[in-house]
């Protein structure tokens, strides 16, 4: 069965300082993989999908077969970068995703 | 364009009461997905619609949970009985079509606490 693992459930930086969010997923076959955001008092909103191998918001994210990862990062955080981060996984074929727990992330000032 | 709407935003319930939410999607979208989200979860789908027939239910209850989606547009998701491991959010989300541009936009979500 597919499986999305977010090993990290709360994860505090400082401002300015590199943040990496960690996702490793399980499946067989070749995946497409997302990462969504939901900030406070809004609704869950696509922040990158490794298809697109491109930078929103500062975030990027590479796919690493090999390591069956998907790791979300950015080089310095910014305060409104504090949101709960989600990794997503859709299978070949299919439209569903396979949600990971989840990554609460706090830039502190 | 108007995001996909639900209602109601929250609901208090006591358990083996039933209950309904109702999820409108995005104008023009064919597919529409009820994913279940467990405090401390990720969102997990219960069931997913491509116009008005079922593409995926498998892990919906089926004892006590069902959806509809008549004409291809509104859908119900309903609970009846409703127990307590049921307190979640209900989140709704749509996708235009198929394919690998296929991307879901979210609901804000109904919030369910059985008591």
């Amino acid at each position: 069965a597919q499986r999305v693992t977010q090993p990290e459930k709360l994860l505090s930086v400082f401002k300015g300082a590199p943040v990496e969010l960690k996702c490793n997923y399980s499946y067989s076959g070749s995946p497409e993989l997302f990462w969504y955001v939901q900030y406070s008092r809004q609704r869950l909103q696509l922040l990158l999908r490794h298809i697109s191998r491109e930078s929103i918001k500062g975030f990027t994210a590479d796919l690493n077969k090999g390591e069956t990862s998907f790791h979300l990062k950015k080089p310095f955080a910014q305060e409104e970068d504090s949101a709960m981060y989600y990794c997503a996984l859709r299978v070949q074929g299919a439209q569903k995703l396979v949600f990971g727990q989840g990554t609460r992330l706090t830039i502190n000032p | 364009e108007a995001g996909v709407a639900q209602s109601p935003r929250y609901k208090i319930i006591e358990k083996r009461q039933s209950v309904a939410f109702w999820c409108n999607p995005i104008s023009g979208h064919a597919t529409l997905y009820w994913y279940q989200q467990i405090l401390g979860q990720g969102p997990k789908l219960l069931i997913q619609f491509q116009n008005n027939g079922v593409v995926d239910d498998s892990q919906l209850p089926k004892d006590r949970f069902s959806a509809e989606r008549l004409k291809g547009v509104d859908s119900t998701l309903k609970i009846q009985p409703a127990k307590l491991e049921d307190s979640a959010v209900y989140l709704c989300a749509s996708s235009p079509h198929v394919g690998r541009e296929n991307i879901q936009y979210f609901g804000a979500g109904t919030r369910l606490s059985v008591l």
